[in-house]
Parts: structure tokens; C-alpha cells; sequence
């Protein structure tokens, strides 16, 4: 099985800050990887699919990267709005997420 | 619209059984693969399992946690998926969303843009 882990489990930024949220396969997956952002309640919500791709209507401000078995994700200029779990998930060999990070605002 | 409605969650006890079924409409449902997600409280998000369009062989695939104990199935017919849990744990206790893989004409992948509002199973004694 892939094994997805995530890095900070949680972080806290003040608005208009740059975020940078790491999620690392234990294995190569390609770019075989999506990012979804949960808010307390509510189902998660697609970001970011195959490492890099905006999902549409989604905020310019988000960003994915990487490739292998490394990936980012970066809020450029965090929002309010964005406090929320983010959540990585390899689609290279079935599905797996990783196990999320939880951005507050100060 | 892609519309979701999950139900049949509640309170039952180690050992037993439930049926969650996911009401599905806004796309073509026979054409999708179709999988359950779970949160356990306060937790991340973990795979169940997946059902294939029959299209594509209607085969399933079930997270090892689970394996042996849940079987998915649709109803082609109605829209309807389904999730039968037996031989149910404490640690089963979560929420159970359903979704439908993202597809293009000529692939299905195995990540999700459309999720429902999920459906809370509570396994205890």
C-alpha cells in the first residue's frame, strides 16, 4: 500500500501570508495526486488534481507541485476563508490520503 | 446539478449490521464508479471501497480494513449505491460519504469532485 503523510499536521499563519503545506509518498506516484480542503461539518472539497491542475472555481491563490514522491501545496496570500484541514490523496494505486493539515489563522 | 444524498446511518451495535444507501442524480450514474469515503470523529479521511461501472466490469475493491465485512453495490436502475457493513466494529464509527470518481470519455480516475453530506455510523454497545 502507498502511505501518504503530510507535513505540518498543523500550522498558523496570519492573513496574507505565503503557506506551504508538504505531502510525501512512500513511493512514486506520478503525478497521480489531489488536494482537497474539508471545513468543520462539511464534506471536502476538491483544490487541485494530477499534482498541479486548478480545479475549476477554484482561488488563483492555490497552488500544487511536485512530482515523484514529493508534493506542495501553497496558498499565496492566505485568506480568512481559508482556514480549513487540507487533505492529499495518491491516485496512482487505488486511493489513499494523507492524514491532513490544519491551517488557523492568528 | 450533481446531487448526493446519502442516508441509512444510525446507532448500532458490535456485531451488527446496516444498509447506507447514496441517492445519486445530475449525471449519468451508470457510467460512473462510484466509491465510499469515511471520517471517523475528529479524524482524517479513509477509502472504503469502490464499484466499477458495469460498463467497465462492475467490479468492487475494498480497503484491507474493511474487507470480508462491507460489499458495495448499485442499482442502475434507481440511481442507487449502496454500502451493506456487517460484522460491524467500534472502529467503524464514522461518516460515510459517497462519491463518484471523476471521469472523462474515455477514463475514470480514482479522485472525487463530487461529494455528498455524508451519513454518521455510530458502532457501539
Amino acid at each position: 500500500d502507498i502511505q501518504m503523510t503530510q507535513s505540518p499536521s498543523t500550522l498558523s499563519a496570519s492573513v496574507g501570508d505565503r503557506v506551504t503545506i508538504t505531502c510525501r509518498a512512500s513511493q512514486s506516484i506520478s503525478s497521480w495526486l489531489a488536494w482537497y480542503q474539508q471545513k468543520p461539518g462539511k464534506a471536502p472539497k476538491l483544490l487541485i488534481y494530477k499534482a498541479s491542475t486548478l480545479e475549476s472555481g477554484v482561488p488563483s491563490r492555490f497552488s500544487g507541485s511536485g512530482s515523484g514522491t514529493e508534493f506542495t501545496l501553497t496558498i499565496s496570500s492566505l485568506q480568512p476563508d481559508d482556514s480549513a484541514t487540507y487533505y492529499c490523496q495518491q491516485y496512482n494505486t487505488y486511493l489513499t490520503f494523507g492524514g491532513g493539515t490544519k491551517v488557523e489563522i492568528k | 446539478e450533481v446531487q448526493l444524498v446519502e442516508s441509512g446511518g444510525g446507532l448500532v451495535e458490535p456485531g451488527g449490521s446496516l444498509r447506507l444507501s447514496c441517492a445519486a442524480s445530475g449525471f449519468t450514474f451508470s457510467n460512473a464508479w462510484m466509491s465510499w469515503v469515511r471520517q471517523a470523529p475528529g479524524k482524517g479521511l479513509e477509502w472504503v471501497g469502490r464499484i466499477k461501472s458495469k460498463t467497465d466490469g462492475g467490479t468492487t475493491d475494498y480497503a484491507a480494513p474493511v474487507k470480508g465485512r462491507f460489499t458495495i453495490s448499485r442499482d442502475d436502475s434507481t440511481n442507487t449505491l449502496y454500502l451493506q457493513m456487517d460484522s460491524l466494529k467500534t472502529e467503524d464509527t464514522a461518516v460515510y460519504y459517497c462519491s463518484p470518481h471523476y471521469c472523462t470519455s474515455t477514463t475514470c480516475y480514482n479522485y472525487f469532485e463530487y461529494w455528498g453530506q455524508g451519513t454518521l455510523v455510530t458502532v457501539s454497545s
